[in-house]
């Protein structure tokens, strides 16, 4: 069954620092989204991608982050000067052109900025 | 805005007890609402899903009915299994904007479930 990826499962950086995730959605879909989930809080949105461009980004999602899609096959979300309170399981999620298509979510990648 | 608020948890219950998790909802337009579940060191995985009012979503004994009149979608499941101890969270979704997509899921807080033999 097609699966999203993510790597690296965890990562560990310094504050201030560039870090870039990396996600692989499924093959044949065409929306990619990226999540966080601070420990013991919600998971939240942060932006939405389809067809080259961000289709739509939340409050937290800004100048310090960025995504994209380099090939056919990846999608990445850096951020750019990493603060303490970045430290969070971050989602990549992928789904189809369908009518009412689910989401599909990849294991996650947890970062903790030192 | 859109909202999402689960029951306070962590929730423990025995083999085979009932469960039920809380869900309402807050929404300007008309959502489609799921359930996610997440296994210790795992993703979300989709439980069940509704996209429209009275619809019931139903997956591995777990149902879920999309009740428009008291803005809720409760999880209940008759008999639960140690195996089904996870983090369980609600969500929706309101269209992409511009296209037939589900756009951003808001979610719930999640619940803890943890059923003992």
């Amino acid at each position: 069954e097609p699966e999203v990826t993510q790597t690296p499962s965890h990562q560990v950086t310094q504050m201030g620092q560039e870090v870039i995730l990396r996600c692989v959605p499924i093959s044949n879909h065409l929306y990619f989204y990226w999540y966080r989930q601070i420990l013991g809080q919600k998971v939240e949105f942060l932006v939405s991608f389809y067809n080259n461009e961000i289709s739509e980004k939340s409050e937290i999602f800004d100048d310090q982050f960025s995504v994209e899609r380099p090939d056919g096959s990846n999608f990445t979300l850096k951020i750019r000067s990493t603060k303490l309170e970045d430290s969070a399981m971050y989602f990549c999620a992928s789904s189809g052109t369908g009518t009412r298509e689910t989401q599909y979510f990849g294991p996650g990648t947890r970062l903790l900025v030192l | 805005g859109d909202s999402v608020t689960q029951m306070e948890g962590p929730v423990t219950l025995s083999e085979e007890a009932c469960l039920t998790i809380n869900c309402t909802y807050t929404a300007t337009g008309y959502p489609s609402l799921f359930w996610y579940v997440q296994y210790p060191g795992e993703g979300l995985q989709l439980l069940l899903k509704a996209t429209k009012a009275d619809d019931k979503g139903s997956n591995k004994g777990f149902e879920a009915t999309y009740r428009k009149e008291t803005t809720s979608f409760h999880l209940e499941k008759g008999s639960v299994q140690v195996s089904d101890s996870a983090v369980y969270f609600c969500a929706l979704s309101d269209p992409h904007p511009g296209g037939t997509s589900y756009g951003k899921l808001t979610f719930g807080q999640g619940t803890i479930l943890t059923v003992h033999p």
